[in-house]
C-alpha cells in the first residue's frame, strides 16, 4: 500500500476484553515495530519484527500483550484482559530493511480507550 | 540502557524567532540520533537524522558526543513549525528507536 495502515483507528472496550489491533505496513518493508503512545511518555517500544520473527519483544509490558505477523506483512497487535492502564494510542511502523537507514515510516495510530 | 531526555514539554516562541528544541542522550556507544515532527493531525514523520548531516524546512541539529546532546534549531520560527517533537536514539543500525517523551512547539503570529 502507499502508507502504513492500521486498524481501527479508535477503539472502546470494556476492562477484561481482549482486543486485536491490525497493521499491514508498506508492501516490502521487512521490518515491523510497534509502539505505545500515552500522555507525557513519549513512544515506549513494544516489540519488533524482522519478518515473521520476532528477534525483539523486550517492550511488551505483560503476558497480556501478544502479537504476531504472518506472511512477511500484516501484523497483530492481542492485548488480552484489558486494564485502564492499556489506553493509549498504539503506533506502528515499518521500514525498507533491518537497519532502517531512512527512518521508520509510522501509521496513524489505533486510539484504545478501556473503561 | 540508553535514554532519552527532552526536558522541556512545551516551547512557546514569536514567529521570527530562533527556536532551540533541547535533546540529552545517555548511552555509552556511538548512537545513531534522529528527530521525528507529528503536526497536527497528522502522523509522526521523520525530519531529520544526524549522519544525514542536512538541514530539512531550515532545521538543523548537531549531535555533541560531548555534552550527549544533538539539539534541534532553526533561526527563525515559522507558525507552520507549530508541532510536536520527538527526540530519539538508536543504539546501532537495526536496533529499535528509543523516543524521548517530545515537546510541544508553538509559534505564535
Amino acid at each position: 500500500g502507499a502508507g502504513v495502515s492500521q486498524s481501527p483507528s479508535n477503539k472502546v472496550t470494556e476492562k477484561g476484553k481482549d482486543v486485536e489491533l491490525r497493521c499491514d505496513p508498506i508492501s516490502g518493508h521487512t521490518a515491523l515495530y510497534w509502539y505505545r503512545q500515552s500522555l507525557g511518555q513519549g513512544l515506549e517500544f513494544l516489540i519488533y519484527f524482522q519478518g515473521n520473527s520476532a528477534p525483539d519483544k523486550s517492550g511488551l509490558p505483560s503476558d497480556r500483550f501478544s502479537a504476531e505477523r504472518t506472511g512477511g506483512s500484516v501484523s497483530t497487535l492481542t492485548i488480552q484482559r484489558t486494564q485502564q492502564e492499556d489506553s493509549a494510542v498504539y503506533l506502528c511502523a515499518s521500514s525498507l530493511a533491518r537497519t532502517g537507514a531512512h527512518g521508520y515510516t509510522f501509521g496513524s495510530g489505533t486510539r484504545l480507550t478501556v473503561v | 540502557a540508553q535514554r532519552v531526555t527532552q526536558p522541556e514539554k512545551l516551547l512557546s516562541v514569536f514567529k521570527g524567532a530562533p527556536v532551540e528544541l533541547k535533546c540529552n542522550y545517555s548511552y555509552s556507544g556511538s548512537p545513531e540520533l534522529f528527530w521525528y515532527v507529528q503536526y497536527s493531525r497528522q502522523r509522526l514523520q521523520l525530519l531529520l537524522r544526524h549522519i544525514s548531516r542536512e538541514s530539512i524546512k531550515g532545521f538543523t541539529a548537531d549531535l555533541n558526543k560531548g555534552e550527549t546532546s544533538f539539539h534541534l534549531k532553526k533561526p527563525f520560527a515559522q507558525e507552520e513549525d507549530s508541532a510536536m517533537y520527538y527526540c530519539a536514539l538508536r543504539r546501532s543500525s537495526g536496533d529499535k528507536l528509543t523516543f524521548g517523551t517530545g515537546t510541544r512547539l508553538a509559534v505564535r503570529p
